[in-house]
């Protein structure tokens, strides 16, 4: 059974600074990894998505990496805003296109002004 | 662009009452996903349907029951309703000839009484 498991749970930072959220799975066998922004109480928007032949995927200050034999992926931030406080969720889809996706139980990200 | 419409947005409901949920895929999207997501938990997965057959199954309780129209939208049906199924449920769907990316709705917030 896949287990998906990010580091740090919680992360307080102040304003401009670049950090790494860590993402680990269990099982290689994936068809793809997705990074979610989750505010309080609302949905899930997707930031990246990572095919399981891709290395990485980069969008404005969001860059994420996928190591899919050691079974890690990484979200990189560059000069963080509060505006970027919420909880980041990281995702993995089973080998097949259309699987389900198994989350972490994702990092509460706080920038501070 | 259209988004993935989930509704209606709250609902509360008692006790052995029955909840109807509803999800409208993103137009030409195959598959629908439902989860649910109780409270500062990662959104676990309940069922799936790719062109309107059943796709998947997850921690999907016995009193739940989900179907997708031939219009490709989707309902959950729960019936004798516990406290415990107060949660945020979410739909998603993707299209699985494409990169798969998986697209959430703002879900429904179910509060039991």
């Amino acid at each position: 059974k896949q287990e998906v498991t990010q580091i740090p749970a919680a992360l307080s930072v102040p304003e401009g600074e670049n950090l790494v959220l860590n993402c680990s799975f269990t099982d290689s066998a994936i068809y793809n990894l997705q990074w979610f922004r989750q505010d309080p109480g609302k949905g899930l928007t997707s930031l990246l998505l990572i095919q399981s032949s891709q290395r990485e995927q980069t969008s404005g200050r969001l860059n994420a990496s996928l190591d899919k034999s050691s079974g890690r992926s990484t979200l990189y931030i560059a000069a963080s805003q509060p505006g970027d406080s919420a909880t980041y969720l990281c995702a993995v889809s089973g080998d097949n296109a259309g699987n389900m996706l198994t989350f972490g139980g994702g990092t509460r990200l706080m920038v501070k002004p | 662009a259209a988004g993935v419409i989930q509704s209606p947005r709250h609902l509360i409901k008692e006790k052995r009452e029955t909840a109807t949920l509803k999800c409208y895929p993103i137009p030409r999207h195959d598959t629908v996903y439902w989860y649910q997501q109780g409270p500062g938990q990662d959104p676990q997965f309940l069922i799936s349907f790719y062109e309107k057959m059943q796709s998947d199954k997850g921690s999907i309780p016995d009193r739940f029951s989900a179907q997708q129209f031939s219009d490709y939208h989707s309902e959950l049906n729960m019936s004798s309703l516990e406290l415990g199924d107060s949660a945020l449920y979410f739909c998603a769907s993707s299209r699985t000839d494409m990169n798969t990316e998986a697209f959430f709705g703002q879900g429904t917030r179910l509060t039991v009484v």
